[in-house]
């Protein structure tokens, strides 16, 4: 697609259930990058992918945080036995293959989100 | 971990104004990239520039790696630049990207 798409945009849910959220990076980007972000904050690392592989997961909040990605294409992000304070927006991110060595890295784009509130 | 920190975090201009946002950040970079997130949520990127200086219309922005710092400037501020502007991050060696707290901009006609 011409960019990130994320579903669902919105997402109510009770206490303890659990939820899955998708992301669709833009075709071809092999980096894709999942944020948190609570109301009128910043942005919160949570994991990043490169191809299928995520080398850091150390922004996943606990336990019951988990994402995969398939085909170098769409990820997961599940949340299981959802609390209140996950109540948030999740913004998932992609850009184009990364280089070793910390060299020239690439610009980021992002999705629209989907704004999880749990009641 | 890297520490990033951005100034002012509020900053209120009336339209036509002139502003400059600037982000600190605590070691060496390989990336870093401004974004705007419009009163919408939708974060567009406006720069990536790990070093040096770019344009584009009324923005521009510069970051002297050596010094640690980054400076976003706003010319002839329109009120379609309100909302939060972020500064990101990503240290050498690692593979993530950090984002500053942010500075929200309203602008007002």
């Amino acid at each position: 697609g011409a960019g990130v798409s994320q579903s669902p945009s919105n997402k109510v849910t009770e206490k303890g259930k659990d939820v899955e959220l998708r992301c669709d990076p833009i075709s071809g980007h092999t980096a894709l990058y999942w944020y948190r972000q609570r109301l009128g904050q910043g942005l919160e690392f949570l994991i990043y992918f490169q191809g299928n592989s995520a080398p850091d997961k150390s922004g996943l909040p606990s336990d019951r945080f988990s994402a995969e990605r398939t085909g170098e294409s769409v990820s997961t992000l599940t949340i299981q036995r959802t609390q209140q304070e996950d109540s948030a927006v999740y913004l998932c991110a992609s850009s184009p293959q990364k280089m070793t060595g910390g060299t020239a890295n690439e610009k980021l784009f992002f999705g629209s989100g989907t704004q999880l509130s749990v009641l | 971990g890297i520490q990033v920190e951005q100034s002012p975090p509020d900053l209120i201009l009336q339209e036509g104004a002139n502003s400059t946002l600037r982000c600190n950040f605590s070691d060496s970079v390989n990336n870093l990239q401004w974004f705007h997130q419009n009163p919408w949520g939708q974060l567009i990127n406006l720069f990536y520039i790990p070093s040096g200086t770019k344009q584009n219309g009324r923005l521009s922005a510069t970051t002297v790696a050596t010094e640690r710092y980054s400076l976003l400037y706003i010319s002839s501020s329109q009120t379609t630049d309100s909302g939060v502007y972020f500064c990101a991050v990503d240290p050498y060696n690692n593979n993530d990207m950090r984002f500053g707290a942010g500075t929200r901009l309203t602008v007002k006609p």
